[in-house]
Parts: C-alpha cells; sequence; structure tokens
C-alpha cells in the first residue's frame, strides 16, 4: 500500500518560513491536498492539488511537489499557524486515499 | 460552503455496529459536481479514510475496512450514512464527515477519481468499550 511520510515535527520562529515535506513514491505526479488541524477541531483545507489555495486561506501558504516529495511552506510564520498539517493523495494503483502521519509545526 | 454535522451514539460495545449519519446543510446533497465522504480519526493519530459516496449511490471503499463498512446517502433527508459492523476498541475514533471534490483535470491522466476534502464536519467522538 501507497506510503506517505512527514516529519513529526517541525519548529519555527515567528516572520521566519517553514516547510513541512510528505514523502512518496512519485508524489509529483499526484494531486496532493494538505491540512491545518488546530487541538480539539476539523482539519481545514489549506492546499489542493499541490499548489493551489482554497479561497481565504492567506497567501502565506504555498505548495509544491516534484519526484518523490511533496512541500508546504508556510511563509512569515504566525503563532496562529501552530498546528498538525497532514498531506493526502489518492492513490490510482490501489484506488484507496491516503494520509500522511501529520507534522506538528511548533511556533517557538 | 455547506455546514455538515455528524450525529450518533458517542459509546457503542464491542461487537455491535456503529451507525453514524451526516446531514448537509446551506446546499444539496444532490449536486453533480460533489461527492461524500468519512473520515476517521483515533486519539493523536492520523486521519483515515473510510469511504466517500456520490448521490447517486456509488460508493468507494477503503479495502481494508471493505466488508465492515456501508455508506449509504437518503436525498430526501439531504444525508449520508455509515455504519462500521463488528466494532472493537480499535475503532474508537473521531468520525468525521466532509464534502470531497472532483479530480483536477491535471491528475485524470494520472488516474486520480476524487480531490480534496473540504468542508468538514466538527466530528463526533465514538469510543468502543463495554
Amino acid at each position: 500500500s501507497y506510503v506517505l511520510t512527514q516529519p513529526p515535527s517541525v519548529s519555527v520562529a515567528p516572520g521566519q518560513a517553514a516547510r513541512i515535506t510528505c514523502e512518496g513514491k512519485n508524489i509529483g505526479d499526484k494531486g496532493v491536498h494538505w491540512y491545518q488541524q488546530k487541538p480539539g477541531q476539523a482539519p481545514v483545507l489549506v492546499i489542493h492539488f499541490g499548489g493551489d489555495r482554497p479561497s481565504g486561506i492567506p497567501e502565506r501558504f504555498s505548495g509544491f511537489n516534484s519526484g518523490n516529495t511533496a512541500t508546504l511552506t508556510i511563509s512569515r510564520v504566525e503563532a496562529e499557524d501552530e498546528a498538525d498539517y497532514y498531506c493526502h493523495i489518492w492513490d490510482s494503483d490501489s484506488d484507496v486515499q491516503v494520509f500522511g502521519g501529520g507534522t506538528k509545526l511548533a511556533v517557538l | 460552503q455547506p455546514q455538515l454535522q455528524e450525529s450518533g451514539p458517542g459509546l457503542v460495545k464491542p461487537s455491535e455496529t456503529l451507525s453514524l449519519t451526516c446531514t448537509v446543510s446551506s446546499g444539496s446533497i444532490i449536486n453533480t459536481t460533489y461527492y461524500w465522504g468519512w473520515i476517521r480519526q483515533p486519539p493523536g493519530k492520523a486521519p483515515e479514510w473510510l469511504g466517500t459516496i456520490y448521490y447517486s449511490g456509488s460508493i468507494y471503499h477503503n479495502p481494508s475496512l471493505k466488508s465492515r463498512v456501508s455508506i449509504s446517502v437518503d436525498t430526501s433527508k439531504n444525508q449520508f450514512s455509515l455504519k462500521l459492523t463488528s466494532v472493537t476498541a480499535a475503532d474508537t475514533a473521531v468520525y468525521y464527515c466532509a464534502r470531497q471534490g472532483p479530480p483536477s483535470e491535471r491528475f485524470l491522466w494520472f488516474g486520480e477519481l476524487l480531490g480534496s476534502f473540504d468542508p468538514w464536519g466538527q466530528g463526533t467522538l465514538v469510543t468502543v468499550s463495554s
């Protein structure tokens, strides 16, 4: 089965850029979706199809995927960005949807 | 954006059937663009996709749970439902319903059939315990 691997945690100072990776075989050929989840809340879509930002999501959120790595970048991180982030894809080989294990973003 | 709300028992006994309903408001479940999905998240873990249904009744299942999962839609009530049979403690989780979009044309070539989940319901915690 398809596996998405994310680092358990990323730490960044306010105002700096945070980069959260999601690794999977040939993920560059897939539509990668990213969700932000704050404690006790439902996930919120922040990036879909690799780099498209839904309406209402700040411009500081961006995404890119190529090869075996997808990256969510949050430029000029703010305290409110502290949350868990999950990547998600559709695996066309097995017709199964897969989530990454999640990355906890800590704003120092 | 529609709003989604899960409802159902918060406590289920082992070996019994978990039943949840998702009510869609501020939008019709009869929509030729969107699908409707169930996702669960055990405490402290990542989300797990359970299945997705179209208003016509077409269903995509997670094969790892397919024999235990049943998803249905009731267009007259603007609801869709989840049943999970023979539950164990491992099925304890927050269960979410969500609207799922279509795939991007860029990825149809690669065989993708569904897109992102947006929005999600608030989720409901289901505990399996005697």
